[in-house]
C-alpha cells in the first residue's frame, strides 16, 4: 500500500495556465515532505517543508504543508515548456534515527507552447 | 554546493562482467543513499550509510554490493547483472543529524548513473 499518493498523475496543460499538484501521505512518524522535479536524469530538490501553514516559494513554484489533513500541494503559475517534469513528492519517516524517505509515484507534466 | 557527483553517467556491461559505480559528496554529509529508479516509476531505496556503516540494506540481491571507502564516497559493485537490472541508479546524501537536525533532513541526489546490463 502505497504510503505517499499523487495527484493527478498526468497533467497536460498550455503556457501560461496554472497548475496545482496534490500529494497526500499517511506515515506514522513524520519528518518531513520534499518535493523533486525530475526530467530525464536525476530528481532535483525543490522544496523541504516541516510546518503546517508555512508556505515556500521560489519564482513561479510555491508550496505549502497541511500536517492536520496529510497532505501538500505544489503549485506552478504562469507555466513555461521547461515545467515539463515529472513531479516527485517524498515523505521522510522519522521512524527510525535515520528516517526513510518515501516516494509517490510523481505527477507527469506536460506543458505545450 | 550541493553537489553529488556520480560515475559513469552510462553504463554498459554483460552478465558475466563486474564493474563498480562510483559516488562522491564534499558537502560533510554523513548519510549516503543508493536508489534504483525504472522508467516511469519512483526512485527505489536500495541501501543506507550513516557514519560509514551500512544501516539499511532493503533485502538487495548480493549481486549488488555497496561500500563506503570514507564519508565522501559511496561505491557500488556490480556483479553477474540481469537485464532486469538495467535502470538508473541514483546516489543520494544528506547531512543526517538525528531528531534535532530538521533543516539536515534533505536529500540531494546526484544526477545517477544509466545502466545497460546485456
Amino acid at each position: 500500500e502505497d504510503k505517499v499518493v499523487q495527484s493527478p498523475l498526468s497533467l497536460v496543460v498550455h503556457e501560461g495556465d496554472t497548475v496545482t499538484l496534490n500529494c497526500s501521505y499517511e506515515v506514522t512518524n513524520f519528518r518531513s515532505l520534499l518535493w523533486y522535479k525530475q526530467e530525464k536524469k536525476a530528481p532535483t530538490f525543490l522544496f523541504m517543508l516541516t510546518s503546517s501553514g508555512i508556505e515556500k516559494k521560489s519564482g513561479r513554484l510555491s508550496s505549502i504543508l497541511d500536517k492536520k489533513e496529510l497532505f501538500s500541494i505544489l503549485n506552478i503559475t504562469a507555466t513555461q515548456t521547461g515545467d515539463s517534469a515529472v513531479y516527485l513528492c517524498a515523505v521522510h519517516d522519522r521512524g527510525s534515527t535515520l528516517g526513510r524517505l518515501y516516494f509517490g509515484r510523481g505527477t507527469q507534466l506536460t506543458v505545450w507552447p | 554546493d550541493t553537489e553529488v557527483t556520480q560515475t559513469p553517467k552510462h553504463l554498459v556491461m554483460g552478465m558475466t562482467n563486474k564493474k563498480s559505480l562510483k559516488c562522491e559528496q564534499h558537502m560533510g554529509h554523513r548519510a549516503m543513499y543508493w536508489y534504483k529508479q525504472k522508467a516511469k516509476k519512483p526512485p527505489e531505496l536500495m541501501f543506507v550509510y550513516s557514519y560509514e556503516k551500512l544501516s539499511i540494506n532493503e533485502s538487495v540481491p548480493s549481486r549488488f554490493s555497496p561500500e563506503c571507502p570514507n564519508s565522501s564516497l559511496l561505491n557500488l559493485h556490480l556483479h553477474a547483472l540481469q537485464p532486469e537490472d538495467s535502470a538508473l541508479y541514483l546516489c543520494a546524501s544528506s547531512q543526517d543529524r538525528g531528531e534535532t537536525g530538521v533543516t539536515g533532513n534533505t536529500i540531494y541526489f546526484g544526477e545517477g548513473s544509466w545502466l545497460t546490463v546485456v
